[in-house]
This record gives C-alpha cells, sequence and structure tokens, in this order.
C-alpha cells in the first residue's frame, strides 16, 4: 500500500515564525503535491514537483516555497507565517504525470497561526 | 463564481437510502471527473473516475458526466452508516496536470 506520511497532525505557531512541513512517501512516486483546504473552497493546489529539484506553482503559491532534494520528500515552507496560512495542509503523490493516475494523500497536517 | 460548484450540505440519509451528489463546473475543457472521498481526520481518497461524457459503476457506486451541462454526479446504493464522509468532486485536463476541486458535500448515513 503506498503511504504518505505528513510530519505533524497538528502545528500552531505565532505570525512571523517561519514554518516547515514535511512531506513523505514510500511508493518511489515521480510526482508530489501540496494542497490547503478550507471549508467551502475544496482543495486548492500550492505547488507541486515532477521531479527532485522541479518545481512548479500552483493556484495559490503566494506566501509559500518547496524544496524538493529527495524524490521521496516534499516539504513546504511558510517563510513568514501569517493568520490567513491558518488550514489544514494536505500533500499527495502520484506515479507519473498523467491524470488519471491515482493521486495518494497524507493525513493533513491542521496549521494554526496566531 | 467559482470553477466547480459543490453543495456542501451536510445531506443526512437513512441507511439504506441511496445518496445522490453532483458538481456543476463552468470550464468546458474539462476531461477528466474524479471523485473523492474523504473520512473525518483524514486524506481523501479517490472513489472513481471518468474520461469526458458517461456512466461508470463500481459496485455500490455509479458515477455520471454530462459535459453538454457541464454536470457530474455520483450515486451511492444502499448507502451504510460506513459512508458518512465528506465526498469532493475533481476535475481536470484544462491546465495540464492539475485538479480542480469542489468544496466538497458532507454526507450523514444514520443507521
Amino acid at each position: 500500500d503506498v503511504k504518505v506520511t505528513q510530519s505533524s497532525r497538528y502545528l500552531v505557531k505565532r505570525t512571523g515564525e517561519k514554518v516547515f512541513l514535511e512531506c513523505v512517501q514510500d511508493m518511489d512516486h515521480e510526482n508530489m503535491f501540496w494542497y490547503r483546504q478550507d471549508p467551502g473552497l475544496g482543495l486548492r493546489l500550492i505547488y507541486f514537483s515532477y521531479d527532485v529539484k522541479m518545481k512548479e506553482k500552483g493556484d495559490i503559491p503566494e506566501g509559500y516555497s518547496v524544496s524538493r532534494e529527495k524524490k521521496e520528500r516534499f516539504s513546504l515552507i511558510l517563510e513568514s507565517a501569517s493568520t490567513n496560512q491558518t488550514s489544514m495542509y494536505l500533500c499527495a503523490s502520484s506515479l507519473a504525470s498523467s491524470l488519471t493516475d491515482t493521486q495518494y494523500f497524507g493525513p493533513g497536517t491542521r496549521l494554526t497561526v496566531l | 463564481q467559482k470553477e466547480v460548484e459543490q453543495d456542501p450540505g451536510p445531506l443526512s440519509v437513512p441507511e439504506g437510502a441511496i445518496v445522490s451528489l453532483n458538481c456543476t463546473y463552468s470550464n468546458s475543457a474539462f476531461q477528466y471527473f474524479m471523485w473523492y472521498r474523504q473520512y473525518s481526520r483524514k486524506g481523501p481518497e479517490l472513489l472513481m473516475y471518468t474520461y469526458s461524457s458517461g456512466n461508470k459503476e463500481d459496485g455500490r457506486f455509479t458515477a455520471q458526466v454530462d459535459k453538454s451541462s457541464k454536470y457530474i454526479s455520483l450515486f451511492i446504493r444502499d448507502s451504510q452508516p460506513s459512508d458518512s464522509a465528506t465526498y469532493l468532486c475533481a476535475m481536470g485536463g484544462a491546465a495540464g496536470n492539475k485538479l480542480t476541486f469542489g468544496g466538497g458535500t458532507r454526507v450523514l448515513v444514520k443507521p
């Protein structure tokens, strides 16, 4: 079974802090994604990566950056956290770049920025 | 206006009833249509996907796509309490490999 793990289930940070969210997948998938999920807005894509050291902006990249130094690990970075970044963050991975390839999601990290 | 609209619910039904979920969308370039199920405190998991218009059945689940009306549906027959979850529609094919998600509909199946 594919397993996508995220470093924390719950995280509380203060405004202005630098925040790292880590995601690891164990199935040698090429693609990895970061979404945020807010009530009524569904999942919105922040960044994705097709390969190591490659990244592309999603729909809402402002205020975020990412890092993919190893194939299995994809990190989301909030350089200076703000209260409007309080959200549920979901990481996903998929085998290849075809849309019909299933995206497997992690359990999510609920981030609260005070 | 959102690109994909989905009623947030909650939709409450008795056990054994048919659950009917739907999404409407505005971008006619969407080619792939998916339904994800998300249990509380879990990540979404893919339930079904269909390509272009038509029906697809998998056990108790049936997905329908009507591209002419820009409308997709998911039906759950003989619903069970274990079907209680949030159901998200997702669409793609309009912009590379990105998916656009609806806001999700929360479903409660009461025993």
